[in-house]
């Protein structure tokens, strides 16, 4: 069975300092993973995924994420937070076997201070 | 491209009604799911539609029921409306046959009076 949790309910950085949103896994097979971005009384928009090529990988806005098997984590990653970025980050697994059944976590809460 | 549209936007029923939420696909995508995102919550996966049959379903009870027309757009229709089904109803499409990765709509917030 999958399974994603997110580590921090709720994040809070400084404008132009780094940010960390953690993220690990369960699946029973080789998986595919995505980090979607929902700002306030928006739809989700796919930020990134990983699907099996590189482990490091860039999305959009300046973020990326590594996938790390041995750790079963997908964390996702940006050396500058914006103010931009404040938004619900949700971590989302999927198995190519299950015909693209997702996932979600529970997501985190990002807030970026001025 | 349009992208993933929905309608309506908002919605507000009584319980016991009934509702239908539409959901056109991105251009290209032959796969719909649909999620319901309860307030605070990540979304739950209701079902998903593939060549007009439901090709999986979550854990959700049979008042919930969807259809997929020829030209991949869906429908989500819930019977006997209780109040915990207000939430914002998510579509999203994807390529069955690609890589992976689901493009969701804005949603449809219904609230359930």
């Amino acid at each position: 069975a999958q399974s994603v949790t997110q580590l921090d309910s709720h994040v809070s950085v400084s404008e132009g300092t780094p940010v960390l949103l953690r993220c690990n896994y369960s699946s029973s097979y080789s998986p595919s993973l995505f980090w979607y971005v929902q700002h306030p009384n928006k739809g989700l928009q796919l930020l990134l995924k990983y699907t099996s090529a590189a482990t490091l990988v860039k999305g959009i806005n300046g973020f990326e994420a590594e996938f790390k098997k041995s750790e079963t984590s997908f964390h996702l990653t940006k050396p500058s937070a914006h103010m931009s970025d404040a938004a619900e980050y949700f971590c989302v697994v999927s198995d190519k076997t299950s015909y693209d059944k997702v996932i979600f976590g529970p997501g985190t809460s990002l807030s970026v201070i001025p | 491209d349009a992208g993933v549209t929905q309608s309506p936007t908002h919605l507000i029923k009584t319980r016991g009604q009934q509702v239908t939420l539409r959901c056109s696909p991105k251009s290209g995508h032959d796969t719909v799911s649909w999620y319901q995102q309860a307030l605070g919550q990540g979304p739950q996966f209701i079902f998903q539609y593939y060549e007009e049959e439901e090709r999986q379903r979550g854990n959700f009870p049979d008042r919930f029921s969807g259809h997929q027309f020829p030209n991949y757009s869906s429908e989500l229709n819930v019977n006997a409306l209780l109040l915990g089904d207000s939430a914002l109803y998510l579509c999203a499409s994807s390529l069955s046959a690609g890589p992976g990765g689901q493009y969701f709509g804005p949603g449809t917030r219904l609230t359930v009076l």
